[in-house]
C-alpha cells in the first residue's frame, strides 16, 4: 500500500502569513495528488488536483506543487477563512486513494 | 444542483446490521465512481473503498475488506454503504464522494455528501 504522510501536522499561523505544508509519498505517485480542506463539522472540500491543478472556485492563494514523492501546499497569504485541517490524497484506481494524516492549521 | 444526498444520522447497538445511503443528483451517477470515506471521531479521513454505479464493480481498502459491504442500485440512483454486525469501534462520521469518470484511473473525488454520523452503543 502506498503511505502519505503530512508535515506538520499542527501549525500555527497569522492572517497574512505565507504558510507551507508538505505531503510525501512512499512511493513514486508521479502527479496523481489532491489536497484538500476540512473545516469542523463539514465535508472535506477538493482544493488541488493532479498536484498543482486549482479547483474551480478556489481562491488562486491557494497552489499545489511537486512531482514523484514529495509535494506541497502554499497558501500565499492567509486569511480568516483558512484555519482549517488539510489533507493530502494520492488517487489512484488500482492502487487506491490513501489520504495523509492531516495538517491541522491554527491560529497563532 | 450537483449534489450527495447522505441518509441521516444513525444510533445502533453492537451486533446490529446497518445500511446507510448516499443519492446522487444532477449528473449521470452511473458514469462515476462512488467511495467511502470513514472519520473517526477527531481523527483523520480514511478510504473505506469505491463502487462503480455503472455495473457494480466495488473496489476496498485492505483495511476495510469484509468489513463492510459496498453496493449501488442505478435504477435510483444510490450508492450504499452496509455492515452485518456493528461494533463500537465503528463510531464515526461516513462520507460519500464521487470519483471518477469511467475506468478513468487516475481521478480525485470532486464532490461530497454532507456525511452520516453512525453512533454504535450499547
Amino acid at each position: 500500500d502506498i503511505q502519505m504522510t503530512q508535515s506538520p501536522s499542527t501549525l500555527s499561523a497569522s492572517v497574512g502569513d505565507r504558510v507551507t505544508i508538505t505531503c510525501r509519498a512512499s512511493q513514486n505517485i508521479n502527479n496523481w495528488l489532491a489536497w484538500y480542506q476540512q473545516k469542523p463539522g463539514k465535508a472535506p472540500n477538493l482544493l488541488i488536483y493532479k498536484a498543482s491543478s486549482l479547483q474551480s472556485g478556489v481562491p488562486s492563494r491557494f497552489s499545489g506543487s511537486g512531482f514523484g514523492t514529495e509535494f506541497t501546499l502554499t497558501i500565499s497569504s492567509l486569511q480568516p477563512d483558512d484555519f482549517a485541517t488539510y489533507y493530502c490524497q494520492q488517487y489512484n484506481l488500482y492502487s487506491g486513494y490513501a489520504f495523509g494524516q492531516g495538517t491541522n492549521l491554527e491560529i497563532k | 444542483e450537483v449534489q450527495l444526498v447522505q441518509s441521516g444520522a444513525e444510533v445502533k447497538k453492537p451486533g446490529e446490521s446497518l445500511r446507510i445511503s448516499c443519492k446522487g443528483s444532477g449528473y449521470t451517477f452511473t458514469n462515476n465512481w462512488i467511495a467511502w470515506v470513514r472519520q473517526m471521531p477527531g481523527k483523520g479521513l480514511e478510504w473505506m473503498g469505491i463502487v462503480y454505479p455503472g455495473d457494480s464493480d466495488t473496489r476496498y481498502s485492505p483495511s476495510f475488506q469484509g468489513q463492510v459491504t459496498m453496493s449501488a442500485d442505478k435504477s435510483i440512483n444510490t450508492a450504499y454503504l452496509h455492515w452485518s454486525s456493528l461494533k463500537a469501534s465503528d463510531t464515526a462520521m461516513y462520507y460519500c464522494a464521487r470519483g471518477g469518470n469511467g475506468y478513468n484511473t487516475y481521478y480525485y473525488f470532486d464532490l461530497w455528501g454532507r456525511g452520516t454520523l453512525v453512533t454504535v452503543s450499547s
